[in-house]
């Protein structure tokens, strides 16, 4: 099945900076690779999202890059605010069977 | 309003005492699964279900059951719990995937289980 691994797990930065969390897929089937914020105490939620047909999308200081051949992903956030502070988390969807997987999460924190 | 809704919200149980966290969509989703998340872990998926009684074992299945008998419904089962099931639990579902159709997953607003 799919395995979705996630660096770092934890991730300071000063207000302002730029934050990079980055992902690795094992099944070169899967074709959806969403980005969801956890927010303290709430559900996760969906930021960004990127097909396996488009290299990079952006969305206003969040942005997400794909490498279909080395089988990774990339979230960046610029610009980085305190409320950008929380757990993120990628995962990985399976073509065939549209199972989802999730990486183990990156807690940023965003320090005024 | 589009929503996942798990039931109940807090659960303090013991050991081997049955009990079921209900989880219902309204998207007509044929998609729903159960996850469960733990200090460093992450989102570790417990079961699937891909249709109405099509349920697949996801990456931690053990003491769980799950039965998908309509296509809002998706209970989560526990039928002996032990202290080792203590956890924040999950419930989401997301459209089957599809030419120009959406895929995000809506998650519920989470069931904290401690099994004593």
């Amino acid at each position: 099945g799919e395995n979705v691994e996630q660096h770092p797990s934890t991730l300071s930065v000063q207000e302002g900076d730029s934050a990079v969390i980055k992902c690795t897929y094992s099944d070169s089937a899967s074709n959806y690779f969403p980005w969801y914020k956890q927010e303290l105490g709430k559900r996760p939620q969906l930021i960004i999202d990127i097909r396996s047909n488009v290299g990079e999308k952006k969305d206003q200081r969040i942005a997400v890059t794909l490498n279909k051949t080395a089988k990774h992903f990339s979230l960046h956030i610029t610009e980085t605010q305190p409320e950008d502070s929380a757990v993120y988390f990628c995962a990985a969807l399976l073509l065939n069977n549209n199972d989802m997987r999730f990486g183990a999460g990156t807690r940023l924190t965003v320090k005024p | 309003e589009a929503q996942v809704t798990q039931n109940p919200r807090y659960l303090i149980t013991v050991t081997g005492k049955k009990l079921t966290v209900t989880c219902s969509q309204n998207m007509n989703h044929e998609y729903m699964s159960w996850y469960r998340q733990d200090p460093g872990l992450g989102l570790r998926q417990i079961y699937y279900s891909m249709n109405v009684e099509v349920t697949d074992k996801g990456d931690v299945p053990e003491g769980y059951k799950v039965s998908r008998k309509e296509k809002r419904n998706f209970p989560l089962i526990l039928e002996s719990p032990s202290p080792n099931q203590t956890s924040l639990y999950f419930c989401a579902s997301n459209p089957a995937q599809g030419r120009g159709r959406d895929t995000e997953a809506f998650f519920g607003q989470g069931t904290r289980l401690t099994v004593v």
